[in-house]
């Protein structure tokens, strides 16, 4: 089955404490993109990646770190989280590099940062 | 900077009834509009989309229509189903990203 996987789906932390999101894909996808979605924001672009070793900033990257490492793989990194990156993320890939393709989703993940 | 608009923000509609979402975007060079159902605890999935060179695009009881010279494109679904009850997403895209809408929270009354 063609899909889109986060881990964890919930993490409750503390500020400051290092985490990692990861998502993988299973499409041989070569985009790949973190949102996150934040109550009457929608959701909105962190970080993406166009193909494996090329990553680029969205609209919201401080604070996060992303790599590509691998085609199927890509994590989202908060080196020292804090409150104001408790929200719902979501990963997504699409095939080729072209803007005009359906993106897949995960089911997110629900980050609370203490 | 690019940005999309969706209104509304909420819409509640007796079942059989249709509902209108609609969505203005300010990038002249988006050429791709889809939009996505999220359902509880799921994430977005895409239901419909849009390209620029076509003006509207209709699978079953879903369809949407694209107005590229007013920038302005919207959502139409008809004779609604309690199972219709989600966040819908509209959102407009270019070469290397898409910009989303803030979203429609549908609920359709039995």
């Amino acid at each position: 089955e063609a899909q889109v996987t986060q881990n964890p789906r919930y993490l409750i932390t503390v500020t400051g404490k290092k985490l990692t999101v990861t998502c993988s894909q299973n499409m041989n996808h070569e985009y790949m993109s973190w949102y996150r979605q934040d109550p009457g924001l929608g959701l909105r672009q962190i970080y993406y990646s166009m193909n494996v070793e090329v990553t680029d900033k969205g609209d919201v990257p401080e604070g996060y770190k992303v790599s590509r490492k691998e085609k199927r793989n890509f994590p989202l990194i908060l080196e020292s989280p804090s409150p104001n990156q408790t929200s719902l993320y979501f990963c997504a890939s699409r095939a080729g590099t072209g803007g005009n393709q359906p993106q897949h989703f995960g089911d997110g993940t629900r980050l609370s940062i203490l | 900077g690019e940005n999309v608009e969706q209104h509304p923000s909420t819409l509640s509609v007796q079942e059989g009834d249709s509902a209108v979402i609609k969505c203005t975007y300010s990038d002249s060079a988006s050429n791709y509009f889809p939009w996505y159902k999220q359902e509880l605890g799921k994430g977005p999935q895409l239901i419909i989309d849009i390209r620029s060179n076509v003006g509207e695009k209709k699978d079953q009881r879903i369809a949407v229509t694209l107005n590229k010279t007013a920038k302005h494109f919207s959502l139409h679904i008809t004779e609604t189903q309690p199972e219709d009850s989600a966040v819908y997403f509209c959102a407009a895209g270019s070469s290397y990203k898409l910009i989303f809408g803030s979203g429609t929270r549908l609920l359709v009354r039995p």
